[in-house]
């Protein structure tokens, strides 16, 4: 079946510094790429999505490219703020299966001024 | 306001109880979902709706019986309310295609004491 794997977090951070938080899946077939984000006390917000191979996601400074070869949906982003810290989830949605979404597990990143 | 709207937010009672957790959504899409997360964020989805047909509903407790009068609505009944489902509960729905994301509601957290 498919899955997902992200990097074990917390991540903690000081402002301005890079990010990157790992992702990588299995799946049958194509799947389509997202991150979503979720502030504290909030739902789930859809981040970025890629939808085939070599396609890049970006969306507020954040960015993550669909890599077939390595099976990899990175989530990156060059100078992180307070106000970005959140749980970050990368997902995968294939059209079997009832089209349902596979999440992983969740990455908690901080970032402190 | 265009989203999925879910109520009550918070919902503390006592465990034998049977409770109600109602979710709407006015983007039009044809799928709406149940996800539960738990107190590490882990996302676990529960049920999904098609336009008012179940098409996925994963191994949860027979006292939990989702309904969907119409497309636009899903709502969740618990009954005999335990302490382990003491957990937030999301409502989503999206589009009836793997290249779409989903839109979650603000979620309602369920305490059971």
């Amino acid at each position: 079946g498919n899955s997902v794997t992200q990097m074990e977090g917390p991540v903690t951070l000081s402002e301005e510094a890079f990010l990157t938080i790992n992702c990588t899946y299995t799946a049958t077939g194509y799947p389509s790429l997202f991150w979503y984000v979720q502030y504290p006390g909030e739902g789930l917000q859809l981040l970025l999505k890629a939808t085939k191979a070599d396609d890049k996601g970006s969306n507020k400074g954040f960015e993550a490219t669909y890599r077939k070869e390595t099976t990899s949906f990175h989530l990156e982003k060059g100078s992180v703020q307070v106000s970005d810290s959140a749980v970050y989830f990368c997902a995968l949605r294939g059209n079997t299966n009832a089209g349902k979404s596979t999440f992983g597990d969740g990455t908690t990143l901080t970032v402190k001024p | 306001d265009t989203a999925v709207s879910q109520t009550p937010k918070y919902l503390v009672t006592q465990m034998g109880n049977d409770k109600s957790i109602k979710c709407e959504q006015n983007l039009g899409h044809d799928t709406m979902y149940w996800y539960k997360q738990d107190s590490k964020k882990f996302l676990k989805i529960m049920f999904s709706y098609n336009n008012k047909e179940l098409i996925i509903n994963e191994t949860v407790p027979n006292r939990f019986s989702p309904k969907s009068p119409d497309k636009a609505h899903l709502n969740l009944h618990i009954n005999s309310l335990e302490l382990g489902d003491s957990a937030v509960y999301f409502c989503a729905s999206s589009q009836d295609s793997a290249n779409y994301g989903y839109t979650f509601g603000s979620g309602t957290r369920l305490t059971v004491v």
